[in-house]
């Protein structure tokens, strides 16, 4: 069966140092990836994007990989802050029944920056 | 620019009853997508139009509904609501709708069933 998984729901991280974020997928053979920030009682709000023919991409404190062979994306966050607690989700284009793409999440990631 | 609005944002019914959430895209966005997200599923995607048409559809049943108006605003109604419909319900809208473009999401509708 298909699946998107995110390592452990919840994730602590000492303020200062990098939190990285797993997000595993089987059965999908995605040509673009997500990765998405979301604050409680809020919606998510996109962060970075990467193609299967990327290997990094990054913007500020911000790092994404993409490995199409282990069905793997990292998502790295350097010098963290407290700022930085949040759910992290990704998201990858799957093939609908309806024979076009859509954008499927995994269930997040929850990470607090402790002080 | 404005971000994509959702209205109302809370919701309380009760069983069996039906009701319409209300979401307004970023201006020049044609395409608008609906997520249902619980604690124990996540974030799953409902249905996405474009110009009007429902070009996407995922695995719920027919009592989940929407449509598209030509200013590309959207609606999505659940009729004979049950217990399990409780939820928060996100819109997300993009230009073209597709998996190379970013979703700009709204803050949701929260849905409580009695």
């Amino acid at each position: 069966s298909q699946k998107i998984e995110q390592n452990s729901e919840a994730l602590n991280i000492q303020e200062g140092k990098t939190a990285t974020l797993t997000c595993n997928y089987t059965n999908y053979s995605p040509a673009y990836l997500q990765w998405y920030r979301q604050d409680p009682g809020r919606g998510p709000v996109f962060l970075l994007l990467i193609r299967e023919n990327e290997k990094e991409k990054r913007k500020e404190r911000l790092k994404v990989t993409f490995d199409t062979t282990l069905k793997q994306s990292l998502f790295h966050i350097t010098a963290s802050q407290p700022a930085d607690s949040a759910t992290y989700l990704c998201a990858l284009d799957v093939w609908s029944n309806f024979g076009n793409e859509k954008l499927t999440f995994g269930t997040g990631t929850r990470l607090t920056i402790i002080p | 620019k404005a971000g994509v609005t959702q209205t109302p944002r809370y919701l309380i019914k009760t069983r069996g009853q039906q009701v319409t959430l209300s979401c307004s895209p970023i201006s020049g966005h044609r395409s608008v997508s609906w997520y249902q997200q619980t604690p124990g599923q996540g974030l799953q995607f409902l249905f996405e139009y474009f110009s009007e048409t429902q070009r996407n559809k995922g695995n719920f049943p027919g009592r989940f509904s929407g449509r598209q108006f030509s200013n590309s605003r959207s609606e999505m109604n659940v009729s004979t609501l049950e217990l399990g419909d409780s939820a928060l319900y996100l819109c997300a809208s993009s230009v073209e709708g597709r998996p190379r473009e970013p979703q700009h999401f709204g803050d949701g509708t929260r849905l409580s069933i009695l």
